[in-house]
């Protein structure tokens, strides 16, 4: 059973550019939840979707940051017009339901972003 | 408001000694979740240990055990007879009441020593 995929794991994209972010949930999941984490930081919530919705988005800066999560297809991080700040390591989990269970939250491996 | 405090930025051990690793949480919900996360110079977050708020008896796994006191609010990670493996960060996350989104403390690093 693959576990939650993210790729790419390293991107590089100069200030300006756009960043996309793709996260397959593990097999069964349809909620996908993304977080970020500044170096030398924990990580902090962005953004919870299930299946063509977007539950809370209330961790995403209201500017330039979006993500879908498509019928079909994995769940897409675009930033926009990158700047420094955006270095990051973003990171998606997944997990079946959300239920009182509240533990199954599995991680992917993160997507290291660079701004030049 | 839901907060994660680690107050230890960095810890050493030596290798088959055991160490505590401090977390203090603050919520207005009864109805929470604690978490520890491993997270290794590699970058992965693995998952280590869950303690729910109205379990009873404190969470183990393996050499992982989560000394729980809830009338202080923390969630202490101890881990037995350490190995040089696990050198890593360390986060506390809570997630609580109805919310879904996981609340991360900023980690704590330790390192294993021979």
């Amino acid at each position: 059973n693959a576990g939650v995929m993210q790729n790419p794991r390293h991107l590089v994209r100069r200030r300006g550019q756009e960043a996309r972010l793709r996260c397959s949930p593990m097999k069964g999941h349809s909620h996908v939840y993304w977080y970020r984490q500044l170096p030398e930081e924990g990580l902090k919530f962005m953004v919870y979707l299930q299946k063509e919705n977007i539950i809370d988005e209330s961790g995403m800066p209201k500017e330039r940051f979006s993500a879908e999560f498509p019928k079909e297809g994995p769940s897409i991080l675009r930033i926009q017009q990158v700047v420094r700040g955006d270095s990051a390591a973003y990171f998606c989990a997944s997990s079946p339901w959300t239920s009182r269970t509240l533990y199954e939250q599995y991680f992917g491996p993160g997507t290291r972003l660079t701004v030049t | 408001a839901q907060k994660i405090t680690q107050t230890q930025p960095g810890m050493f051990v030596q290798e088959k000694e055991a160490v505590t690793l401090d977390c203090t949480y603050d919520t207005s919900d009864q109805s929470y979740g604690l978490f520890w996360y491993k997270q290794p110079s590699s970058g992965e977050m693995i998952f280590l240990i869950y303690q729910g708020s109205y379990d009873e008896q404190n969470a183990t796994e393996g050499r992982y055990s989560l000394n729980f006191q809830k009338a202080r609010k923390s969630a202490n990670l101890v881990i037995s007879a350490s190995q040089l493996g696990d050198s890593a960060m360390y986060f506390c996350a809570m997630r609580a009441g109805s919310g879904y989104a996981l609340n991360f403390g900023k980690g704590t690093s330790l390192l294993v020593t021979p």
